[in-house]
């Protein structure tokens, strides 16, 4: 079947420190993979996208490559702010959405 | 475009008592979906629509939930007669096509409710 994987969280991270979130996925095609994030008390915004392998989304200062051989879309950013504190959504796009059950990610000043 | 309009933004209800939480997706986007989000069961697809008609309701945890979609601009979740275990944050989103590659869903801000 099609699932993600997301790595447990929480994550607690200083100001500027490096972030990996890793996502790997199990898909019956060729999917598009998706980052979202959520912010206390909002709903889930798109943060990047990447539609065939070795494609990489960024948005914001965060990157991610898909990785075909891996089956990985693993989200990164070098220097990571406050205002990153979320819940970070891997996703995949086939027939339907597949989401990831999120990584809490606070960033402490 | 004023995105995915989600309402009430809360709603505390009695147990027993229906409640209806409402939508108007993005004008264009042709699919809709509703999810919940709790702390034990993260994000659940409940049902989703393509061209105003449920295209899969598998997700609907019982008969107590119903939707539906009367025009490309609205619809509702129903959940009647209401239960303490139904308290979550119900999302909304829309996209413009049945999910394909290229596009991502726009979400709404959520309604939270909460079943006393």
């Amino acid at each position: 079947g099609n699932s993600v994987t997301q790595m447990e969280g929480p994550v607690t991270l200083s100001e500027e420190a490096f972030l990996t979130i890793n996502c790997t996925y199990t898909a019956t095609g060729y999917p598009s993979l998706f980052w979202y994030v959520q912010y206390p008390g909002e709903g889930l915004q798109l943060l990047l996208k990447a539609t065939k392998a070795d494609d990489k989304g960024s948005n914001k200062g965060f990157e991610a490559t898909y990785r075909k051989e891996t089956t990985s879309f693993h989200l990164e950013k070098g220097s990571v702010q406050v205002s990153d504190s979320a819940v970070y959504f891997c996703a995949l796009s086939l027939n339907q959405f597949y989401f990831g059950t999120g990584t809490s990610l606070t960033v402490i000043p | 475009d004023a995105g995915v309009i989600q309402s009430p933004r809360h709603e505390v209800t009695e147990m027993g008592q229906e409640v209806t939480l409402r939508c108007k997706p993005i004008s264009g986007h042709n699919s809709l979906f509703w999810y919940r989000q709790t702390m034990m069961r993260g994000l659940e697809l409940l049902i989703y629509f393509n061209n105003n008609v449920p295209i899969d309701d598998s997700g609907m945890p019982e008969d107590r939930f119903s939707a539906k979609m009367p025009n490309a601009s609205f619809s509702t979740l129903k959940i009647q007669p209401s239960e303490p275990r139904d308290s979550a944050v119900y999302f909304c989103a829309s996209s413009p096509i049945l999910p394909g590659p290229e596009y991502g869903y726009t979400f709404g801000s959520g309604t939270r409710l909460t079943v006393v």
